[in-house]
């Protein structure tokens, strides 16, 4: 069974610091891993999708990363803004079975980025 | 707006009560995914659709919870006789079809928040 985690919980920087969020998994056989956005009360806003095969994936100040032999997965951010607090949570879909279809999430990761 | 569309955002239920959301996917996504968020926890897959079938309900309880996606009109999770247990907030997702559709990203919406009084 999938499992996905998450470290750290909680994370508060200063504006503009750059900063790593990371991911671990524990079955590498995965179609891919998205990082998603979540403001509070709202909906989940994806923001990378690395494919098993990729390296790493940019978009903007963001960074994705994934290391699939070792189940890890980090997403950059650079130059840290107070509008990038929110949690962000990793999730990764299998390769087998009805885990194909679904996505497993971690807990994600509180970050605030202190003005 | 293209996005996917759920209604209510948030619905407040009495114990024993019925609760019925629902989700309309992406224009031209025939795929459907329901997931719950419980308080403090990360969100855990229910149930995957397409048109008229379930494909995939390894993540729904047993007892009070069903989901349709019928030919025409949004896709239903309901559950009966709800409890305390059953306020989280559930996310509706969904992804184009087409092969290689393992690698589609999926796409939610802002979920509905249900609480039970």
């Amino acid at each position: 069974k999938q499992e996905v985690t998450q470290i750290p919980a909680a994370l508060s920087v200063p504006e503009g610091e750059n900063l790593v969020l990371n991911c671990s998994f524990t079955d590498s056989a995965i179609y891919n891993l998205q990082w998603f956005r979540q403001d509070p009360g709202k909906g989940l806003t994806s923001l990378l999708l690395i494919q098993s095969s990729q390296r790493e994936q940019t978009s903007g100040r963001l960074n994705a990363s994934l290391d699939k032999s070792s189940g890890r997965s980090t997403l950059y951010i650079a130059a840290s803004q107070p509008g990038d607090s929110a949690t962000y949570l990793c999730a990764v879909k299998g390769n087998s079975g009805a885990g194909s279809y679904q996505l497993t999430f971690g807990k994600g990761t509180k970050l605030s980025v202190i003005p | 707006n293209a996005g996917v569309m759920q209604n209510p955002r948030h619905l407040v239920r009495r114990r024993g009560q019925e609760a019925r959301l629902r989700c309309s996917p992406m224009k031209g996504h025939s795929h459907v995914y329901w997931y719950r968020q419980l308080p403090e926890e990360g969100l855990k897959f229910m149930v995957y659709l397409q048109k008229e079938n379930i494909i995939d309900e390894s993540g729904m309880p047993k007892e009070r919870f069903s989901a349709e996606f019928p030919k025409e009109g949004p896709s239903i999770l309901r559950i009966q006789q709800v409890v305390r247990g059953d306020s989280a907030a559930y996310f509706c997702a969904s992804s184009p079809p087409g092969q290689g559709r393992s690698n589609q990203p999926q796409h939610f919406g802002d979920g509905t928040r249900l609480s039970i009084l």
